[in-house]
C-alpha cells in the first residue's frame, strides 16, 4: 500500500535561519506531489506541485522554493526564514495522469519562526 | 479553475444528519467533487468523490443535482468526533486542488 512521510512533525527556528523539510512517498511511481502551508485557523494554501522529477511549479511567489530530487521525494526549503513563514506545512500526493484520485495528506511538521 | 462557497460553520448534535452543501456554478465537464475532512494539527483526508447523482460509501453520501453546480455531503448520526472542518473541492487530474477555508463542524453533546 502507498504511504507518505513527511518530517519532522515540529520545529521551532530563528528568522534567518535555513530551512529543509523533507517529504517522501511508498509504495507508488511518478506520483505527484504537492506543498502545502495552512496558517493557524485556515484553509490550505498551495505552495508547489510537481509532476515529475526537477519539475516544481510555484503557486505563489515567496521566501520558499521546492525541489524534487527522486521521483518520490520532495523537498520544501528556505535560505532565510521569515516570521511569516510559520505554519503548518503539508505534503501530499496524488496518482499522475489525468484521473481524478483523490490527494493523501502526510502528518504535516508545524513550524514556528521566533 | 472552479471555485467553491460552503458555510463557514455548522453545529449539530449526536445521532443528527449533517448535510453541508456546496456551490461550485462554474465546474467544468471534467471536473470531479471532493469533500475532505480535516482534524487539528492533521492532514486532511479524504472522505468521497463523485461526477453526477448520488455516491455513498461507509463514511458519507454525496448529492450531486444534474446541472452539477452544487453538491451536498451527507453525513449521518454524527458523533463527537465528526467534529473538524469538511473542505468541498473541484478539479481533477493535473488540475491543482485548491482548498477553500472549508467549513467547521462542530458536534455537541
Amino acid at each position: 500500500s502507498q504511504t507518505i512521510h513527511q518530517w519532522p512533525a515540529t520545529l521551532v527556528q530563528p528568522v534567518g535561519s535555513p530551512l529543509s523539510l523533507e517529504c517522501t512517498v511508498e509504495g507508488t511511481s511518478n506520483p505527484n506531489l504537492y506543498w502545502y502551508r495552512q496558517a493557524a485557523g485556515r484553509g490550505l494554501q498551495l505552495l508547489f506541485y510537481s509532476v515529475g522529477i526537477g519539475q516544481i511549479s510555484s503557486e505563489v511567489p515567496q521566501n520558499l522554493s521546492a525541489s524534487r530530487p527522486q521521483d518520490r521525494q520532495f523537498i520544501l526549503s528556505s535560505k532565510k526564514l521569515l516570521l511569516s513563514d510559520s505554519g503548518f506545512y503539508l505534503c501530499a500526493w496524488s496518482v499522475a495522469g489525468d484521473s481524478p484520485h483523490g490527494y493523501t495528506f502526510g502528518s504535516g511538521t508545524r513550524l514556528t519562526v521566533v | 479553475l472552479a471555485k467553491t462557497t460552503q458555510p463557514i460553520s455548522m453545529d449539530s448534535y449526536e445521532g443528527q444528519e449533517v448535510n453541508i452543501t456546496c456551490s461550485h456554478n462554474n465546474i467544468a465537464t471534467n471536473d470531479y467533487i471532493t469533500w475532505y475532512q480535516q482534524f487539528p494539527s492533521q492532514g486532511p483526508r479524504f472522505i468521497i468523490q463523485g461526477y453526477k447523482t448520488k455516491v455513498t460509501n461507509e463514511v458519507a453520501s454525496l448529492f450531486i443535482p444534474a446541472d452539477r453546480k452544487s453538491s451536498t455531503l451527507s453525513l449521518p448520526r454524527v458523533s463527537l468526533s465528526d467534529t473538524a472542518v469538511y473542505y468541498c473541492l473541484v478539479g481533477g487530474g493535473y488540475n491543482k486542488l485548491i482548498f477553500g477555508a472549508g467549513t467547521r463542524l462542530a458536534v455537541h453533546p
